[in-house]
């Protein structure tokens, strides 16, 4: 069946516009999260939904990061003002159930290089 | 603070040899411990978990991993690597004290060479 899949693969933003990242999840998954991967280094986590509320967001680095998910399904991770420190690879990842017990499916990443 | 630290940035093993890729935990609440694998250009995978009961657990392609509650740690292992194992291996936990949050550690770069 389809896995996670998340668009742009690329994207290149100059310093200062505004990047909208997307993330479709597996169907029936109803958590959902987004990361943020450094070159050489583990994911950071940002924000994590149950359906369609947010109920961490502990890790978006500042307010200029906001995520959405409205319906439960498709997520949007949306960057304003980008900077370059924003450069990194950003996953989404999903997961059948609400419990900790269970693991994540990874999309491929967005690689978003800021100018 | 809740962290994850796997303390060897590469770990090489001839085939047919075994191995272990190493990973501890700081000590806050009950923890889930994940195993994930990135292969090149490609999503991170899940391999095995650790939630309760017995400390040995069998994930994919002949992994286990054993959880060591005295020690903290969550060590990743196979009795006999494959080149096909060469991958990047990343350690994850996710703590009841917080419940969405996952930390996952930096990875290790496993290199199974023939």
């Amino acid at each position: 069946g389809a896995g996670v899949s998340q668009s742009p693969r690329y994207k290149v933003a100059k310093r200062g516009q505004d990047v909208a990242l997307r993330c479709d999840p597996i169907s029936g998954h109803v958590s959902l999260f987004w990361y943020q991967q450094a070159l050489g280094q583990g994911p950071e986590f940002l924000t994590y939904f149950q359906n369609e509320a947010q109920l961490d967001k502990s890790g978006l680095p500042s307010d200029r990061f906001f995520a959405e998910r409205p319906e439960g399904s498709v997520s949007t991770l949306k960057i304003q003002r980008t900077q370059q420190e924003d450069s990194a690879v950003y996953l989404c990842a999903s997961s059948l159930g609400f419990a900790l017990s269970y693991e994540q499916y990874f999309g491929p990443g967005t690689r978003l290089t800021v100018t | 603070a809740q962290s994850v630290a796997q303390p060897e940035d590469q770990v090489n093993v001839a085939e047919g040899n075994p191995l272990t890729v190493k990973c501890t935990y700081s000590v806050s609440g009950n923890p889930y411990l994940f195993w994930y694998v990135q292969y090149p250009n490609r999503g991170l995978q899940f391999l095995l978990k650790y939630i309760t009961g017995d400390n040995l657990v069998k994930g994919s392609y002949g992994f286990e991993a054993e959880f060591n509650k005295s020690q903290t740690s969550f060590h990743l292992k196979k009795p006999s690597a494959l080149v096909s194992d060469s991958a990047l291996y990343f350690c994850a936990a996710r703590f009841n004290t917080n419940a969405g949050k996952s930390t996952f550690g930096d990875g290790t770069t496993l290199t199974v060479k023939p």
